[in-house]
């Protein structure tokens, strides 16, 4: 069956390590996107990509970087990891249309110490 | 600015009752939304939608209502089961973009007593 997968689960780093974390979907859907969720906030936008080779910030862009060199993967990092970083991170895709519905990943938890 | 919040952060019902969600919504222009839910270590999972040219949607046990004078959203679930506590999300794609940008509330965590 078709998926969305993300890796790893659960990750505990450094301040100013940088880190990626992976998102991996088989649907070949065009649209991925990136949210982080923290206590007391529902999902907020981090980046997001329409294809291969395209991407946009989002509303919290500040601090990361995804890069999309094929349809499946869409990695998300984190340059130099940041305290206020610290988040549970959900990657999502979509087939193409705006009002396609979107597949949420399990999530990755992030601690930065 | 945009925003999508919820009315109540927490809902308690008895397990054979009706739940009501609520949300409200500040962007008049929103064309789109969705109700999500998300289980305790999950993903969101996709509930229902409606479009702003709508004002009520059905699914199975589930409705949406949109008002969009007040513009306010809620989802109701009939008969609520156990297997309904989640936190539940609503949220919208801003204006008639078609960007797939999802704006989300806080969320409302619904819990079902036996």
């Amino acid at each position: 069956d078709a998926e969305i997968t993300q890796s790893p689960r659960h990750k505990i780093t450094e301040t100013g390590r940088q880190v990626t974390l992976a998102c991996h979907q088989t649907w070949n859907h065009n649209n991925m996107f990136w949210y982080r969720q923290d206590l007391g906030h529902g999902l907020r936008l981090i980046h997001y990509s329409y294809g291969v080779q395209d991407t946009n910030k989002g509303e919290v862009s500040d601090g990361y970087s995804v890069s999309r060199s094929n349809t499946e993967d869409l990695p998300l990092t984190l340059e130099s990891a940041a305290s206020s970083q610290t988040s549970v991170y959900f990657c999502a895709s979509s087939a193409s249309g705006g009002y396609d519905e979107q597949f949420f990943g399990p999530g990755t938890r992030l601690t930065v110490l | 600015g945009e925003n999508v919040g919820l009315h109540l952060p927490t809902l308690s019902v008895q397990e054979g009752d009706n739940s009501i969600i609520n949300c409200a919504y500040s962007n008049s222009a929103s064309d789109y939304f969705i109700w999500y839910k998300q289980e305790s270590g999950k993903g969101p999972q996709f509930i229902i939608d409606i479009r702003s040219n709508m004002d009520k949607r059905q699914g199975q046990r589930v409705t949406v209502l949109l008002n969009k004078t007040v513009k306010h959203l809620s989802l109701q679930i009939a008969a609520t089961q156990p297997g309904d506590s989640a936190v539940y999300f609503c949220a919208e794609i801003p204006g008639s973009s078609n960007t797939g940008k999802l704006i989300f509330g806080q969320g409302t965590t619904l819990q079902v007593k036996p």
